[in-house]
């Protein structure tokens, strides 16, 4: 099994363009998120999703949306990249309230 | 307000010495708890959950929780220079899986 996984491994984005972030996992979990990591801060949650079709927001949604259209997919999407997206961004999968999380995607927004 | 705080260190130990991380949270019905190492530049990895209140041991590392007091810990036995990370402590907030909420998490560095 390969995870989860994320591509790209780094962006550089300029002010106003926008991009999506991949996320696969091939373990079959319902459960999926997305989250972003300042320097020196813990986790934030963007979104958040309990099966194909279905998402919720997290505690820092604006900026983002999310899509589910299969159990495998979590992409994020960023429309209008400011430079406060400048983060690290984790996508994670969970069973049984455990969550495993991809390598990251570091975004750098100028 | 939901909180969980943790000590950001650094916290510095001898190798072979025993290494002690507290986290502390806020909501009284969370359920779940985990702590997550993360090496400079990785991603979190799951290392201990604990959701009954006692200890709960996994080789060198020991889990204890005390819902009363609202307060998880981390001992990590024989501390090795490859512990050296960050621990992140997660709390499942108010029972439902999409809600794990993260502090910002204790450097430990272990000298040799």
């Amino acid at each position: 099994n390969a995870g989860v996984t994320q591509t790209p491994k780094f962006r550089i984005l300029k002010i106003g363009q926008s991009m999506t972030l991949q996320c696969a996992q091939d373990m079959n979990h319902n459960y999926m998120y997305w989250y972003r990591q300042d320097p020196g801060m813990g986790l934030k949650l963007i979104y958040y999703s309990v099966g194909a079709g279905i998402t919720d927001k997290g505690e820092v949604p604006n900026g983002y949306n999310v899509s589910r259209s299969t159990t495998e997919d979590f992409p994020l999407r960023l429309e209008l990249a400011a430079p406060s997206q400048t983060s690290v961004y984790f996508c994670a999968s969970s069973y049984n309230n455990e969550q495993f999380f991809g390598p990251g995607t570091r975004l750098t927004v100028l | 307000q939901k909180e969980v705080e943790q000590n950001s260190g650094p916290l510095s130990v001898p190798e072979g010495a025993i290494a002690s991380l507290n986290c502390t949270y806020s909501d009284r019905v969370s359920q779940s708890f985990f702590w997550y190492r993360q090496y400079s530049g990785k991603s979190p990895e799951l290392i201990m959950s604990i959701y009954s209140n006692g200890d709960k041991e996994d080789g060198r590392f020991t889990a204890q929780l005390n819902k009363a007091s609202q307060y998880v810990s981390l001992l990590i036995r024989d501390s090795q220079p490859s512990d050296s990370a960050t621990y992140l402590c997660a709390v499942n907030w108010g029972g439902s899986q999409g809600n794990l909420i993260f502090g910002k998490g204790t450097k430990l560095s272990v000298k040799p």
